[in-house]
């Protein structure tokens, strides 16, 4: 079957680094996304990986191992702007396009 | 500007009536879907189409109904069947099959009470 764990919550300082990790069991790999979710507002999508590795985007770079049926969204120098919900997602079912999304972690960014 | 828009933001009904979402992109997408969210809990897919006049159910379709007349409309109806329809909808689009991500791309939502 398909399973996401990810940590519910989440409390960081402002200018800190934060990992959010996420751990995924899926029949048949095809990538996993990451997306930010502000309270009441629509998922935007952050990063998509399907190769093992890092891959740096800004203040967010997302990492992936698929040996292990691991990631991460390492968020830099945070701002307060950054509490949100941060979404773990892979597809399912041998489609790209069908998502199981993890529960979120609720990331709060502190002064 | 392209995008996903669905409307009301915000929509009341009462228990035993049938309520109809509205979906629209101009993305150009082919695929479109239909998730709730539910405090606690994940998004999970209700419906999703691929192509118009076709359309597959998801995880937890019962209760719902939608159409894909146009390819860039795909309205949600919460029937009187659904037994627990308070939630947050969340409408999607992607493309298929153009590159290997099939990013999935989200409207405002809308979030239904029924009273």
């Amino acid at each position: 079957g398909q399973n996401i764990d990810q940590p519910t919550e989440m409390t960081a300082t402002e200018g800190a680094i934060v990992q959010i990790n996420c751990t995924y069991q899926t029949s048949g790999f095809n990538g996993l996304f990451w997306y930010q979710q502000h309270a009441g507002e629509a998922p935007t999508f952050l990063s998509y990986n399907v190769l093992d590795g890092l891959e740096e985007k800004g203040r967010f770079s997302s990492f992936l191992s698929r040996s292990k049926g691991y990631s991460y969204l390492l968020l830099k120098e945070l701002q307060m702007k950054d509490s949100a919900s941060y979404l773990c997602a892979v597809p399912y079912g041998g489609a790209t396009n069908k998502l199981i999304f993890g529960t979120g972690t609720l990331l709060a960014v502190q002064p | 500007d392209g995008g996903i828009t669905q409307s009301p933001k915000y929509l009341f009904r009462k228990e035993g009536q049938n309520v109809t979402l509205s979906c629209e992109q101009n993305l150009n997408h082919d695929a479109m879907y239909w998730y709730r969210q539910d405090p606690g809990q994940g998004l999970r897919l209700i419906y999703y189409s691929q192509i118009v006049n076709d359309f597959q159910k998801g995880d937890i379709a019962e209760g719902y109904s939608v159409s894909r007349e146009k390819k860039e409309s795909f309205p949600l109806t919460v029937t009187s069947a659904q037994k627990n329809p308070t939630a947050f909808y969340l409408c999607a689009s992607s493309q298929i099959g153009r590159t290997s991500t099939d990013t999935q791309y989200f409207g405002p939502g809308t979030r239904l009470t029924v009273l």
